[in-house]
C-alpha cells in the first residue's frame, strides 16, 4: 500500500520552517525522502532505518517512529532552494527476509514553494 | 558511468507499436529499478533486478510489459502494443545493498525516457 503524504502542498516565505509527514498502514523497515524539482529525476535526501532514527543533512531533518509507521520531514529556515516536491519512500522489510533489500513504494508527493 | 543514465530521452510512437527504453546503471550498484510517473504524478513502482534475476516484478501493469538485465549492468523495458494510457516518464534507479542489515542506500535516478504514444 501506498504510504500517505500530508500536506499535499504548502507554500513557505523564505526563513519560514515546514514539516511534512509520511504514514503507512504497513510495518516499515526504512524510510527514504527525495526531492524532485521540475523536470528533473528524484534526488535522495536521507534514509532512516527501523531503530528510531533521527538525521540531518544541512537545515533538513528527519525522523522515523516505526511504532506509529510514520516519518516526518523538517525543513528549518527554508531556503528558495528548497522549493520542489518531496516523496517519501517505504520499504517493508523484503531486506530482512533476504538480506539485499527491497523495493521502495513512494507516497503521492508534497509540493513546496517557497516564496521570496 | 558517473550516473544512471537513460535512453532514449525522448520517445514517441504510434499506438500499437513497439519500444525498447535502456537503463545504464553506476558501475557497481547491484540494484536497478524501474519506476513510471505519470504528469503531475507520483512514482509507480515496475519491476526491481538484484544482479541479472528479478525478485519483484509485481508492479508491471500487464504482460505486454517486460524487462531484462544483462551482466548484472543494463537493463532494457519493453512495452509491446503500446496503449495511449502507457504514455508517462519511465525512471531508472540503480542503488547497492549495505553489506548488513539487508536495506539498499540510496537510490540514484536517471533522467528518464519520456514516452508519448499517439
Amino acid at each position: 500500500q501506498q504510504p500517505v503524504q500530508s500536506p499535499q502542498a504548502v507554500i513557505l516565505r523564505e526563513g519560514e520552517d515546514a514539516v511534512i509527514n509520511c504514514s503507512s498502514s504497513k510495518a516499515l523497515y526504512s524510510v527514504h525522502w527525495y526531492r524532485q524539482k521540475h523536470g528533473e529525476a528524484p534526488v535522495f535526501l536521507m534514509i532512516l532505518l527501523k531503530g528510531g532514527e533521527q538525521k540531518g543533512h544541512d537545515k533538513i531533518s528527519a525522523s522515523f517512529n516505526e511504532k506509529k509507521q510514520q516519518s516526518s520531514l523538517y525543513l528549518t529556515a527554508s531556503q528558495l532552494s528548497y522549493s520542489g516536491t518531496y516523496f517519501c519512500g517505504t520499504e517493508s522489510g523484503y531486506g530482512v527476509i533476504y538480506n539485499q533489500g527491497g523495493k521502495l513504494i513512494f507516497g503521492q508527493g508534497t509540493e513546496l514553494s517557497v516564496k521570496p | 558511468g558517473a550516473g544512471v543514465s537513460q535512453s532514449p530521452s525522448n520517445k514517441v510512437t504510434e499506438k500499437g507499436k513497439d519500444v525498447e527504453l535502456r537503463c545504464d546503471p553506476i558501475s557497481g550498484h547491484t540494484a536497478l529499478y524501474w519506476y513510471r510517473q505519470s504528469l503531475g504524478q507520483g512514482l509507480e513502482f515496475l519491476i526491481y533486478f538484484q544482479g541479472n534475476s528479478a525478485p519483484d516484478k509485481s508492479g508491471l501493469p500487464s504482460d505486454r510489459f517486460s524487462a531484462e538485465r544483462t551482466g548484472g549492468s543494463v537493463s532494457t523495458l519493453t512495452i509491446q502494443r503500446t496503449q495511449q494510457e502507457d504514455s508517462a516518464v519511465y525512471l531508472c534507479a540503480s542503488s547497492h545493498p549495505s553489506k548488513n542489515r539487508g536495506y539498499n542506500y540510496g537510490y540514484t535516478f536517471g533522467s528518464g525516457t519520456r514516452l508519448t504514444v499517439v
